[in-house]
């Protein structure tokens, strides 16, 4: 089965800061992608970046971007020139390719962006 | 863009009482899903749902709990009788072949 840990429950920046968010997964597969997703205190699901696992490219979005290491079984989330709009739940997670294709969610990293 | 949209977006309901949460996926999503976020915990697959049928469930599934899609656009998740643990933001979400699923905006049960 797979699981998600995310070992950093709680982190904090200064605005315009870059802050980095660990998140490592453990899969025999080897097809899947995994995601970063924002909560803000709405608790909607916002999508921040998505990484394919057969692509070895960092994936990247504006001010965000990850440090892919699939043989480490890694995927964090850097924050670049972070804003107080950033402050948030950061949920990792698992979709493998075929199947159900669920999520296996990690347990979350509250950031807190300071002005 | 496309969405998927959850109603209501709270609901207050009695121990015991039965409730429905719907769903409207993306029209040409094959996959469903419900998930759980119970407050200040992770988010948790509950089931999910393709061409007709449940095609994986997780051990919180249980029979309580049972979904739907009765007009090929709803999805709903019935719990028949409510407990205060059964409190959380429940997510439903759709998914076609590519790409990320997309998540409807929750719906908040509070179990009184």
């Amino acid at each position: 089965a797979q699981t998600v840990t995310q070992s950093q429950p709680e982190m904090s920046v200064q605005e315009a800061e870059t802050v980095t968010l660990s998140c490592t997964y453990d899969t025999s597969e080897s097809n899947y992608y995994l995601f970063w997703y924002k909560q803000p205190p709405s608790r909607q699901m916002i999508l921040v970046i998505r990484q394919e696992a057969y692509k070895q490219q960092n994936a990247t979005e504006n001010r965000f971007s990850v440090n892919f290491q699939k043989a480490a079984k890694s995927f964090s989330l850097k924050i670049s020139d972070s804003q107080l709009g950033d402050t948030a739940m950061y949920f990792c997670a698992f979709m493998k390719l075929g199947g159900t294709y669920k999520y296996i969610f990690g347990t979350g990293t509250r950031l807190k962006v300071l002005a | 863009e496309p969405e998927v949209t959850q109603t209501p977006s709270h609901q207050v309901t009695q121990m015991g009482q039965e409730v429905i949460l719907r769903c409207v996926p993306i029209s040409n999503h094959l996959y469903f899903y419900w998930y759980r976020q119970i407050l200040g915990q992770k988010v948790e697959f509950l089931v999910s749902f393709y061409n007709n049928e449940i095609s994986e469930k997780s051990e919180i599934f249980d029979d309580q709990f049972s979904v739907e899609r009765p007009d090929g656009s709803n999805f709903t998740l019935k719990i028949r009788s409510t407990k205060l643990e059964d409190s959380a933001m429940y997510f439903c979400a759709s998914y076609y072949e590519e790409g990320e699923a997309f998540f409807g905006q929750g719906t908040r049960l509070t179990v009184v």
